[in-house]
């Protein structure tokens, strides 16, 4: 079994300011790990994604996340953010052995005020 | 243009009233996914399917059931026996093991 936790359900920062998104995982195999962004009435769009290889992933939006696995942690961060990155944020685990199980975490509202 | 689609956007349902919502994709993806999301809450998993043909029940797959005759398509039907069916819903697919892309998704509301 696998299980995704997100430490903040809401997180409001002032623009300019730099943010972090927590997430905590736990499984008993190794695992792929996934941030998604969702603006309201859409759907998810993915943000970035850790497979293998390098533990520190960007995405083409100044979004980075650092798989840290001794502490089974995948938080997200941006140095500065921006009024248009406000939006609802959800970090993802799928077991590397079985494509079709993917657990979701409940998700982080980031408010971003001017 | 590749992507994936769901019909319609809103959906009203009278109790007592099996609906289906339809998702389609042509990104020649072989794994399709359906997902529950309610206020505060994250994704879960309805059903999957890897293959034509062949597809599995997620955490809540209780009120709910799918067909894949096609690649292209996973529509999900809301029976009766659903007793909490308001929310909004999500379909994905993939290449296997890969990224999931999402739809826009259906939100349906009972009346």
């Amino acid at each position: 079994a696998q299980s995704v936790t997100q430490l903040d359900s809401q997180v409001p920062v002032f623009e300019e300011a730099p943010v972090e998104l927590r997430c905590n995982y736990s499984s008993s195999v190794s695992v792929y790990l996934f941030w998604y962004v969702q603006y309201p009435n859409q759907g998810l769009q993915l943000l970035l994604k850790y497979l293998s290889g390098s533990t520190l992933v960007e995405s083409i939006n100044g979004f980075e996340a650092e798989f840290n696995k001794s502490q089974t942690s995948f938080h997200l961060r941006k140095p500065s953010v921006h009024i248009s990155d406000t939006a609802e944020y959800f970090c993802a685990v799928r077991s590397s052995t079985n494509a079709g199980k993917s657990t979701f975490g409940d998700g982080t509202t980031l408010t971003v005020k001017p | 243009d590749g992507g994936i689609t769901q019909s319609p956007k809103y959906l009203f349902r009278k109790e007592g009233q099996n609906v289906t919502l339809s998702c389609e994709q042509n990104l020649n993806h072989d794994a399709m996914y359906w997902y529950r999301q309610d206020p505060g809450q994250g994704l879960r998993l309805i059903y999957y399917s890897q293959i034509v043909n062949d597809f599995q029940k997620g955490d809540i797959a209780e009120g709910y059931s799918v067909s894949r005759e096609k690649k292209e398509s996973f529509p999900l039907t809301v029976t009766s026996a659903q007793k909490n069916p308001t929310a909004f819903y999500l379909c994905a697919s993939s290449s296997f093991g890969d990224t999931q892309y999402f739809g826009p998704g259906t939100r349906l509301t009972v009346l």
